[in-house]
């Protein structure tokens, strides 16, 4: 079955610490992938999108995210998390043409001082 | 400026009733789709309509029902059929091709019922 997995249910950093949330689909070729913040009681933002080329991509807010065909794995990073950061991350794919956005359960990240 | 508004963003419901919940977005955009969030469920698709008098099923569409009668606007009614209604609920639109853009989304609406 078509899927999008997020291990994480819960991530806490430290302020200014590396993050990295991971993101697993499910899918017999590439999909086009997407990462979405939500802060609470608000709806999606988008951070970034892939579907081709450079496997590194940038989006807002200083995240970005690695997609690794071998790993069937799409993950998101940023350098140094900042409070502010702290809200729920959702990955979400699009495997067909015609075919609906697909999300993961949604990993909360909490920022510790 | 351009967005989707969803409205009530708290809405309380007795057992048995129906409730309306409002989506309408100023973006042009064809498509729309209501979402359903339950927490560590991520989020679960109700119905979409990609074009005006047209809609189809998502995922979780029992105890549901909608109507696209306008571009811009998208409601979704939560009937008395939903055996447990209380949720977070997310409209969303897309331009185009939404493999290239992604989705819009509004701010939600949190459905209680007491």
């Amino acid at each position: 079955a078509q899927s999008v997995t997020q291990p994480d249910i819960h991530i806490t950093v430290s302020e200014g610490a590396s993050l990295e949330l991971r993101c697993n689909y499910s899918y017999g070729a590439t999909p086009y992938l997407f990462w979405y913040v939500q802060s609470p009681g608000q709806g999606l933002q988008l951070l970034l999108k892939y579907f081709s080329g450079d496997t590194l991509v940038q989006g807002i807010k200083g995240f970005e995210a690695e997609f690794k065909r071998s790993q069937s794995s799409f993950n998101l990073r940023k350098p140094s998390v900042h409070w502010s950061d702290a809200a729920e991350y959702f990955c979400a794919a699009i495997m067909e043409y015609g075919n609906k956005l697909v999300f993961g359960a949604g990993t909360i990240l909490r920022v510790k001082s | 400026d351009g967005g989707i508004t969803q409205s009530p963003k708290y809405l309380f419901r007795k057992e048995g009733q129906n409730v309306t919940l409002s989506c309408e977005q100023n973006l042009n955009h064809d498509a729309m789709y209501w979402y359903r969030q339950d927490p560590g469920q991520g989020l679960r698709l109700i119905y979409y309509s990609q074009i005006v008098n047209d809609f189809q099923k998502g995922d979780i569409a029992e105890g549901y029902s909608v109507s696209r009668e306008k571009k811009e606007s998208f409601p979704l009614t939560v009937t008395s059929a939903q055996k447990n209604p209380t949720a977070f609920y997310l409209c969303a639109s897309s331009y185009g091709d939404p493999r290239d853009y992604g989705y819009t989304f509004g701010s939600g609406t949190r459905l209680t019922v007491v």
